[in-house]
């Protein structure tokens, strides 16, 4: 159980375009998901909580009109990231929490933005 | 400020020894700790959860410690494998259901 999936695993997009990156639940249902970023050999770096019904929590420093997140269902998160820029290149990790604390990891998304 | 501090050497060790990872932190109290496993190009995995009144927890092969008096974590995989080889995160809550990690160590295995 607990199984969270994202799309895509990796894509590749010029600069100046926008990306979208699903997250899902596959076999629960999530009130609440999480955003990461990891650049290489760093640690993970939480950017937003994404809130079912509600809007998005950012961590500070991470701008909320480049870095879209909806939260539309209990099931499917998403992550826009507008107007791409070479520095935003990144491996993006969602993950869904349950109530006992542990998080559940989506298999991430390999970003490049050219 | 808070702090989790894991090191950042990779740890090279035989197949069969124990390894044993460490986490420390500062100016935490946290509830509980928890322990992910992450390979390369892909997201953790969670592990095990122990909290401040455990002092350790087992799963398997796996061994977690958690001293609140000297705000240490270690964690061990003992008769380890080639398989073991990945990067080991710990990670401490900071909120509701968040999390911060700490910058993980690698374990190599080698047979």
């Amino acid at each position: 159980g607990a199984v969270v999936s994202q799309h895509p695993s990796w894509v590749i997009c010029k600069s100046g375009t926008s990306v979208k990156i699903e997250c899902r639940s596959l076999d629960f249902q999530a009130t609440t998901m999480f955003w990461y970023r990891q650049f290489p050999k760093q640690s993970l770096m939480l950017m937003a909580t994404s809130n079912e019904g509600s809007k998005a929590t950012y961590e500070q420093g991470v701008e909320k009109d480049k870095f879209l997140i909806n939260h539309a269902s209990l099931t499917l998160s998403t992550l826009t990231v507008t107007s791409a820029h070479p520095e935003d290149s990144s491996f993006y990790i969602c993950s869904a929490g349950l109530a006992k604390g542990e998080q559940y990891f989506g298999p991430g998304t390999r970003l490049t933005v050219t | 400020s808070q702090k989790i501090e894991q090191n950042s050497e990779a740890l090279n060790i035989q197949e069969g020894k124990t390894a044993t990872l460490t986490c420390n932190y500062t100016n935490y109290s946290p509830a509980y700790l928890q322990w992910y496993r992450q390979d390369p190009g892909r997201g953790p995995v969670f592990l095990l959860l122990i909290r401040e009144n455990e002092k350790e927890k087992r799963k398997e092969r796996l061994k977690v410690t958690f001293d609140t008096t000297l705000k240490q974590s270690l964690f061990h995989i003992t008769a380890s494998q080639p398989a073991d080889s990945a990067t080991y995160l710990c990670a401490l809550p900071t909120g509701f259901q968040k999390l911060v990690f700490g910058t993980g160590t690698r374990l190599l295995v080698s047979p």
